[in-house]
C-alpha cells in the first residue's frame, strides 16, 4: 500500500502559486519523499526530493514538517502546462521501489 | 538528463497472442528497472522489479508467467504478456533507476499501450 495520501483534485489560477500537500505520517528516518507529475497519457517526470530539510529546484520548492509526517510541493507561479497528476513517493534509499498513492491532480485556470 | 525508451508506443493483439514491450536506457546503464500498469484514471501500479542478469522480482497479485520479464542487459528490459486477454489491454510504464545528478531518481519511458481484442 502507499504511504502517502494527497487530495484528489485542486485548482490553481494561472500565475499563482500552487501548493499540493501530502501526508506521509508513517515515514520513517531513512525514508526520501519524491515528487513526480503526469502530464496525460506520459510516463511520470521527476519534480523533486528531500530527506528532512526544504528543497528549491528550477522546477519546484518542497517544504518538509520538522516531524517528516507531512511536506507540501510549491510551484511558485503555475502555468497551464503544469496541469498533471502530481504523485507524492516514500522510498527508501535501499530498495528505491515507488508505491505511488492516488495523486493530486492540479487544474490550472486561464 | 537520462532518457529511457519504450517500443512500442502503441500495439493491438488478439486475445491468445504474446506481445513483447521493450524498454530502453537510451544515454546510460541501468542495473535495476522497473514495471509498472496503468489503468484509465487510475496511478500506477508497481508490478516487478527487474536486475540485469537474475531474475524479476514481482509484486504481490502479480502473476510471473504471465507477464515474463527479461533483463539481459544493461540497457535492454522486455515484459512479455504472456495469452494476452483483453483485462490485460493497460497502459504499461517502465523506469530505470539512476544516479545522474548526485542522487538516485527513476526515469521513466513514455509508455506503451497495450489493447487486447
Amino acid at each position: 500500500d502507499a504511504k502517502t495520501t494527497q487530495p484528489p483534485s485542486m485548482d490553481c489560477a494561472e500565475g499563482r502559486a500552487a501548493n499540493l500537500p501530502c501526508n506521509h505520517s508513517t515515514i520513517s528516518g531513512n525514508e526520501y519523499v519524491y515528487w513526480y507529475r503526469q502530464i496525460h497519457s506520459q510516463g511520470p517526470q521527476y519534480i523533486i526530493h528531500g530527506l528532512k530539510n526544504n528543497e528549491t529546484n528550477e522546477m519546484a520548492s518542497l517544504i518538509i514538517t520538522e516531524d517528516r509526517k507531512s511536506s507540501t510541493l510549491i510551484l511558485p507561479h503555475a502555468t497551464l502546462r503544469d496541469t498533471a497528476v502530481y504523485y507524492c513517493i516514500v522510498t527508501t534509499s535501499g530498495t528505491y521501489k515507488y508505491i505511488f498513492g492516488t495523486g493530486t491532480r492540479l487544474k490550472v485556470l486561464a | 538528463g537520462a532518457v529511457v525508451s519504450q517500443h512500442p508506443s502503441w500495439v493491438i493483439c488478439k486475445s491468445g497472442t504474446s506481445v513483447k514491450i521493450e524498454c530502453r536506457s537510451l544515454d546510460f546503464q541501468a542495473t535495476t528497472m522497473f514495471w509498472y500498469r496503468q489503468f484509465p484514471k487510475q496511478s500506477l501500479m508497481l508490478m516487478a522489479t527487474s536486475n540485469e542478469g537474475s531474475k524479476a522480482t514481482y509484486e504481490q497479485g502479480v502473476e510471473k508467467d504471465k507477464f515474463l520479464i527479461n533483463h539481459a542487459s544493461l540497457t535492454l528490459s522486455t515484459l512479455t504478456v504472456t495469452s494476452a486477454h483483453p483485462e490485460d489491454s493497460s497502459f504499461y510504464i517502465c523506469s530505470a533507476r539512476a544516479r545522474d545528478r548526485g542522487f538516485y531518481e527513476q526515469y521513466f519511458g513514455p509508455g506503451t499501450r497495450l489493447t487486447v481484442t
